[in-house]
C-alpha cells in the first residue's frame, strides 16, 4: 500500500530551527512535495524534491533521500507566522499525490 | 490576482438537500482536482479532470458528482449531503499531470444541518 508518515504535532521556539520528518512508501516515485496549511486555509506550495539532496529556499529547506524513502523540511529563524500544519505528499507512478495527514507546528515565544 | 477561486467560501445545507460548489481558475491549467479535507486529516482526492478526461477515485461515493464545462470552471455536486460530508472542499489545479505543483483555491467549508 501507499503511505506517508509524519509526526502529528511539534513545538518549537520563536527564532529557533525545527526539522519535520516524513517517510513515504509509494508505488513508483515522481517526487516529494511539502505544503504549508494555516488553520482554515488552503495548502500552499513550499517545495518539490525529485533528486537526492537538499534544496534551500530562504528560511525553508527540504531534503530527500530516495533510497531511504525519507524527506525532511527544515525551518530556520522561526517566526510566529510559521505556526501551521506542514503536509508531506509523494507523487506516485500515476502522478497521483499521496498526502500525509500533516504535522501541526506550534511556535512559542 | 486570484488564480483559483472557490464559491461560496462557506456553505450551509440541510441534510439531504443538494448542493453545488464551484471553482474557477485563471491559470489555464489542464488539470483540476477536487479534494475533501476533514479536520487534522490529509486532503482526500475525490476526482480530477485532465482536460475533459474525468477520473473518479475508486472510493469516492456516488453521492458526489463533478462537471467541467470548460477549461476554467469545475463544479462539485453533492446530491444528498449527509452529516459525514461536512468538511472543507478544496479545488486545485496543475499545469499538467506530470508537472504536479498544485495551486489551491481558498476552499469551501460545508456545514450540514
Amino acid at each position: 500500500g501507499q503511505n506517508i508518515d509524519q509526526p502529528t504535532e511539534m513545538t518549537a521556539t520563536e527564532g529557533a530551527i525545527v526539522q519535520i520528518n516524513c517517510t513515504y512508501q509509494t508505488s513508483g516515485f515522481n517526487g516529494l512535495f511539502w505544503y504549508q496549511q494555516h488553520a482554515g486555509e488552503a495548502p500552499t506550495f513550499l517545495s518539490y524534491n525529485v533528486l537526492d539532496g537538499l534544496e534551500e529556499k530562504g528560511r525553508f529547506s527540504s531534503f530527500l533521500s530516495r533510497s531511504k524513502g525519507y524527506s525532511y523540511l527544515l525551518l530556520k529563524e522561526l517566526q510566529m507566522k510559521d505556526s501551521a500544519s506542514y503536509l508531506c505528499a509523494g507523487l506516485d507512478s500515476n502522478y497521483q499525490l499521496i498526502w500525509g495527514a500533516g504535522t501541526k507546528l506550534i511556535i512559542k515565544p | 490576482d486570484a488564480m483559483v477561486i472557490q464559491n461560496p467560501r462557506y456553505q450551509v445545507t440541510q441534510f439531504g438537500k443538494p448542493v453545488t460548489l464551484s471553482c474557477s481558475q485563471t491559470l489555464n491549467h489542464n488539470v483540476m482536482y477536487w479534494y475533501q479535507q476533514k479536520s487534522s486529516q490529509a486532503p482526500k482526492l475525490l476526482f480530477h479532470y485532465y482536460d475533459k478526461d474525468f477520473n473518479n477515485e475508486a472510493d469516492t461515493p456516488d453521492n458526489f458528482q463533478s462537471r467541467r464545462p470548460n477549461t476554467s470552471f469545475c463544479f462539485l455536486d453533492i446530491r444528498s449531503p449527509g452529516l459525514g460530508d461536512a468538511a472543507m472542499y478544496l479545488c486545485a489545479t496543475s499545469r499538467d499531470r506530470e508537472v504536479n505543483e498544485q495551486y489551491f483555491g481558498p476552499g469551501t467549508r460545508l456545514t450540514v444541518t
